[in-house]
């Protein structure tokens, strides 16, 4: 089982839909990334969290430390929002998820 | 905002090749870099730590001698593939701790790396 999980592995939307992508881990950690790739390969860290929630534009990311779960959530989704999210968990190392790839259609 | 550049940001060179990527913060201090490697719609697997001024820490099954990494200045680390083979070929990614900043960690674009 891996130390960080993802779901949905793959997530087709239209343009602006709610998007909620899920990340649970099962080790001990002291911050949560979530990071957008782009089909380049380019990554991008769109939060950090230790607890609680952040917003920044149209996405927000929260963390319950004591259910070790965080979700992203984009509202009012567009096309350029496709990409692949991918959680990644920061114990000794970062450990990451294996990504959610989102596409968003006009 | 803090900016990681990576560079080159894509090689095409002949088996047998050594291939240097550069990784620098440009706007932070970075004592600790990380490389990544990441195969196709695959996660990122983390190759080795990099601390400015000291020996890499490799991760397990990586070969040190293949992938020569130094962190001379606090800004710029670099990953040296030597004799580079067809399977070297892969996606590197670097990543910087920023030093001042409780920890944030920012992401190069990465390095495309194709070698025939």
């Amino acid at each position: 089982k891996n130390e960080v999980e993802q779901s949905p592995q793959n997530l087709t939307a239209q343009e602006g839909e709610f998007i909620t992508i899920n990340c649970s881990y099962s080790v001990g950690i002291s911050a949560l990334h979530w990071l957008q790739q782009h089909p380049g390969g380019g990554i991008v860290s769109l939060f950090m969290l230790s607890s609680g929630k952040k917003k920044h534009g149209r996405l927000i990311a929260t963390i319950n430390i004591q259910e070790k779960h965080s979700s992203l959530h984009i509202t009012a989704s567009h096309p350029r929002d496709s990409a692949v999210y991918i959680c990644a968990v920061r114990a000794d190392k970062l450990i990451f998820g294996t990504g959610t790839r989102l596409q968003v259609f006009p | 905002g803090a900016v990681v550049s990576q560079h080159p940001s894509r090689v095409i060179c002949k088996s047998g090749t050594s291939v240097k990527i550069e990784c620098r913060s440009l706007d932070f201090q970075a004592t600790t870099m990380f490389w990544y490697r990441q195969f196709p719609k695959q996660s990122l697997m983390l190759m080795a730590t990099s601390n400015e001024g000291s020996k890499a820490t490799y991760e397990q099954g990586v070969e040190k001698d293949k992938f020569l990494i130094n962190h001379a200045s606090l800004t710029l680390s670099t990953l040296t593939v030597t004799s580079a083979h067809p399977e070297d070929s892969s996606f590197y990614i670097c990543s910087a701790r920023d030093s001042g900043t409780g920890g944030s960690q920012h992401f190069g674009d990465g390095t495309r790396l194709s070698i025939l």
